[in-house]
């Protein structure tokens, strides 16, 4: 069984400053990893994601993440924080068969200070 | 091209009831999935739909049941109402046989149960 953990259900960072979103993943197999954005009353974004090939990857609005196999992780960073950032991020895993969908982490909610 | 659309964007039922929630994927797009999202449990996989056969299925109760049509649009159903089902209801379409690679969100429904 696959399983998503996302350190902190709360991030607060200021205007300018670095972003850092933790996730570490659990699965049997080797996964696709997901960061979605979810912005109130509204449904959920796709960020970014990683398949296979380069571990590094580059998301929409300046995010990225790396997947590190060693440490079954995959951090959302993004290098100078605004305002419009400010939203739900959920972390999902799913494995390579899809058998049982996407496993979502409970999700952190960030907060930008001005 | 058009996003994921759901209908109703919000409804409020009585428990007992029952529910029909709709989901028009992205044209062309044959892989249906829906979520649970609440405060306590997070995001949750109910089922994907593909070629009008589900194929998989989370770890829900048979009062909630889904089906897909021909041209790809998804229904899901919620039978005897209970309380606890009072959530917000996502559904995701993706251009892949049967696999949750790259999911694509519409806005949700959000199903008060009174």
């Amino acid at each position: 069984a696959q399983s998503v953990t996302q350190l902190g259900s709360h991030v607060s960072v200021s205007e300018g400053a670095l972003v850092l979103l933790r996730c570490n993943y659990s699965s049997s197999v080797p996964p696709y990893l997901f960061w979605y954005v979810q912005y109130p009353n509204q449904g959920l974004q796709l960020l970014l994601k990683y398949t296979t090939g380069a571990t590094l990857v580059k998301g929409i609005n300046g995010f990225e993440a790396e997947f590190k196999k060693s440490e079954t992780s995959f951090h959302l960073t993004k290098p100078s924080a605004h305002m419009s950032d400010a939203a739900e991020y959920f972390c999902a895993v799913s494995d390579r068969g899809g058998a049982d969908g996407l496993t979502f982490g409970k999700g952190t909610h960030l907060i930008i200070q001005p | 091209k058009a996003g994921v659309t759901q209908t109703p964007r919000y409804l409020i039922k009585t428990r007992g009831q029952q529910v029909t929630l709709s989901c028009s994927p992205i044209s062309g797009h044959r892989s249906v999935s829906w979520y649970q999202q609440t405060p306590g449990q997070g995001l949750q996989f109910l089922f994907e739909y593909f070629s009008e056969t589900q194929r998989n299925k989370g770890n829900f109760p048979g009062r909630f049941s889904g089906r897909q049509f021909s041209n790809s649009r998804s229904e899901m159903n919620v039978s005897t109402l209970e309380l606890g089902d009072s959530a917000l209801y996502l559904c995701a379409s993706s251009g892949l046989a049967g696999n949750p690679y790259e999911q694509y969100f519409g806005p949700g429904t959000r199903l008060t149960v009174t």
